[in-house]
């Protein structure tokens, strides 16, 4: 059973465009929202995360939105760049020893 | 500091061999997850450990499969009789405690022919 559906699975967006990344979740008790950026032959890494006491968290050019009642979490990337050409992971965690569940992955690609 | 590291970084062995993955994780770090990645897929969660104790093994797609943590360190996830459905990227992570960022390795190809 998938508890984090991610979407879409691949995205291409022109350089300096936003690039938009959605998950849903199902598990009421997830209370912590990462997102890992993979590039090819490397493990993910940790991008940035959020907490459901708060609808938004910015760190640059990264931003997540949260929808509690939705049980909804995206990632916006503004001003994307060809750098910014990885694939990326949200995934949601609970109390207690349980580990992260991840979504299935957005690959995404930023032309010049 | 040193991050995650994984032994070997590439693995080809042939079906029906028993294969050794190894982890270091980060020094102090209690918890460590295993994952295993196929080409182009998400992170299958394979094991977690606490210390040197498994909460959670759901994941362990068949009983080939089996990981040990000895020192609340090194880990080593062992397959035993490879089938090529084992051909894939297996990931190994530590965290501070299960509630802390992930911090991930880079990873062993393993490729059964």
């Amino acid at each position: 059973q998938q508890q984090v559906k991610q979407s879409p699975q691949s995205l291409i967006v022109q350089k300096g465009g936003i690039s938009i990344i959605n998950c849903a979740y199902e598990n009421t008790a997830f209370d912590y929202f990462p997102w890992y950026q993979q590039f090819p032959g490397k493990g993910p890494a940790l991008l940035i995360a959020i907490r459901p006491d708060v609808s938004e968290k910015k760190e640059g050019r990264f931003t997540i939105s949260f929808n509690k009642s939705a049980k909804q979490f995206s990632l916006h990337i503004m001003d994307s760049q060809p750098g910014d050409s990885a694939t990326y992971f949200c995934a949601a965690h609970g109390s207690g020893n349980t580990p992260l569940v991840f979504g299935k992955g957005t690959r995404l690609s930023v032309i010049a | 500091g040193a991050g995650v590291s994984q032994s070997p970084s590439n693995k080809v062995t042939e079906k029906g061999k028993d294969v050794e993955l190894r982890c270091d994780p980060i020094s102090g770090h209690t918890a460590l997850y295993w994952y295993r990645q196929s080409l182009g897929q998400g992170l299958e969660f394979l094991i977690y450990f606490q210390g040197n104790s498994a909460p959670d093994k759901s994941g362990l797609p068949s009983d080939r499969f089996s990981a040990e943590r000895t020192g609340g360190s090194v880990s080593t996830l062992t397959i035993q009789r490879t089938q090529q459905e084992d051909s894939a990227v297996y990931l190994c992570a530590s965290s501070a405690s299960n509630y802390n960022e992930q911090f991930f390795g880079p990873g062993t190809r393993l490729t059964v022919l």
